[in-house]
């Protein structure tokens, strides 16, 4: 299994973007990248994903590296709302058409008034 | 409005008192997950189910039960509680869309075993 590895903390200034890197060196060809984040002790939301074009939606924007071993997410203009846990999560096939999300530790974004 | 429904949200309950947490979904999703967190440990899947009838094991199924008698309730089962099941739970589900697989969470039952 493709595994992730994300810095366990990391600060941003409200209104500036936030870069939270990720790296999965051992990702395969056709494993799609996914991002989650969990506020306070709600249940995980869906941000992002992609295979290996960029991708942007309306909350964030995806940076795949063009070897796939690493990405970014951006928050554009980040908000106090956006302090919470952010997951980088590697899909992987489990059989029978089903698809599993293996969530690690994430990174822990505080932003700071 | 699309949503995945835990109840209870909170229990606290005694060792080997069997307890049943609810999951529905009103997304018609074919998938359905268990998942419990716990500090330092992050997001675990407990069971999963592709479909009514076709549940599987996760990375942590010990001490746990599921059915999937119907698409919409994915219940899960604890027959002989432990304190070590203490923790919190999320049910999720997902359509199957090609690559395009959003799980919707729910709001989580935090579980406590005296």
């Amino acid at each position: 299994d493709a595994k992730t590895t994300q810095p366990p903390s990391m600060d941003c200034a409200e209104g500036r973007a936030a870069n939270l890197p990720c790296n999965h060196s051992t990702i395969s060809g056709n494993e799609y990248v996914y991002w989650y984040r969990q506020i306070h002790s709600q249940g995980p939301q869906y941000i992002i994903h992609g295979l290996k074009n960029n991708e942007t939606n309306e909350m964030a924007s995806l940076i795949i590296t063009e070897d796939r071993k690493s990405s970014t997410l951006i928050l554009p203009h980040a908000t106090l709302r956006d302090t919470a846990v952010y997951y980088c999560i590697v899909r992987r096939y489990s059989g029978a058409g089903s698809y599993q999300l293996t969530f690690g530790k994430g990174t822990k974004l505080s932003v700071i008034p | 409005e699309a949503q995945v429904t835990q109840n209870p949200r909170y229990l606290i309950t005694v060792t080997g008192k069997k307890l049943t947490v609810t999951c529905s979904q009103n997304m018609n999703h074919e998938y359905m997950s268990w998942y419990r967190q716990d500090p330092g440990l992050g997001l675990r899947q407990i069971y999963y189910s592709m479909n009514v009838e076709v549940t599987d094991k996760g990375d942590v199924p010990e001490g746990y039960k599921v059915s999937r008698k119907e698409k919409r309730n994915f219940p899960l089962i604890l027959e002989s509680p432990s304190p070590n099941q203490t923790s919190l739970y999320f049910c999720a589900s997902y359509a199957r869309r090609g690559s395009y697989n959003e799980q919707f969470f729910g709001p989580g039952t935090r579980l406590t075993v005296l």
